[in-house]
């Protein structure tokens, strides 16, 4: 039973580019969120995307934004980037369906903005 | 707002010693609270959950009792091996009636094991 993956692994962007990372949720999941982790610090909340709607968000601006598709997999969309959004970007997925509130982690894409 | 607040790190441990990792919380209402670990270059694997008030965790040795009266949720281990040097997350989760769960994290607390 695969896990929760992610790509790619690794990404490099200047100020102002955009990016988009992905994610595939664990077998039998419906709902993807996305968290920011800084250097050092602990996951921040993004979003929530189940029934390819954002359901919750974070204190994060606009800049953000997802997508959830027919099959569950999400994407992480940020524009105009800013040397702050250099950080491990992680998915998670869990089952709403279900009625569980435990969430499965990804291995992360790690952004870098120069 | 609901948060979580863990003891600084780094803690640094010979093998076979007793870890403890303090975690308190403040939430309104019955939150789950989490346990989570993060080795070096990796994700986040999910360590034990507690659902609610004196529910304990456990998994690979590591132990955690939900505590409503003191709102923490210490995670212990009572013969740490080299293996466990890593950091650790306490959270836990926000519910939005309609919306679905979302996880609120500490700092993380940093250990090292030796041999």
């Amino acid at each position: 039973d695969a896990g929760v993956t992610q790509s790619p692994t690794h990404l490099i962007k200047t100020r102002g580019q955009q990016v988009t990372l992905r994610c595939s949720p664990k077998s039998g999941h419906d709902t993807v969120s996305w968290y920011q982790q800084a250097l050092g610090q602990g996951p921040q909340f993004i979003f929530q995307y189940y029934e390819e709607e954002e359901r919750q968000r974070g204190n994060f601006p606009d800049r953000f934004s997802g997508h959830q598709f027919p099959n569950y997999s999400s994407e992480l969309n940020v524009n105009a980037l800013l040397l702050g959004d250099s950080a491990l970007y992680l998915c998670a997925s869990s089952s709403r369906a279900f009625g569980s509130d435990t969430q499965y982690f990804g291995p992360g894409t790690r952004l870098t903005v120069l | 707002g609901d948060s979580v607040t863990q003891m600084e790190g780094p803690v640094t441990l010979s093998e076979e010693a007793f870890l403890t990792i303090n975690c308190t919380y403040t939430a309104t209402g019955y939150p789950s609270l989490f346990w989570y670990v993060q080795y070096p270059g990796e994700g986040l694997q999910l360590l034990l959950k507690a659902t609610k008030a004196d529910d304990k965790g456990s998994n690979k040795g590591f132990e955690a009792t939900y505590r409503k009266e003191t709102t923490s949720f210490h995670l212990e281990k009572g013969s740490v091996q080299v293996s466990d040097s890593a950091v650790y997350f306490c959270a836990l989760n926000r519910q939005n009636s309609n919306s679905g769960y979302a996880l609120n994290f500490g700092k993380g607390t940093s250990l090292l094991v030796t041999p």
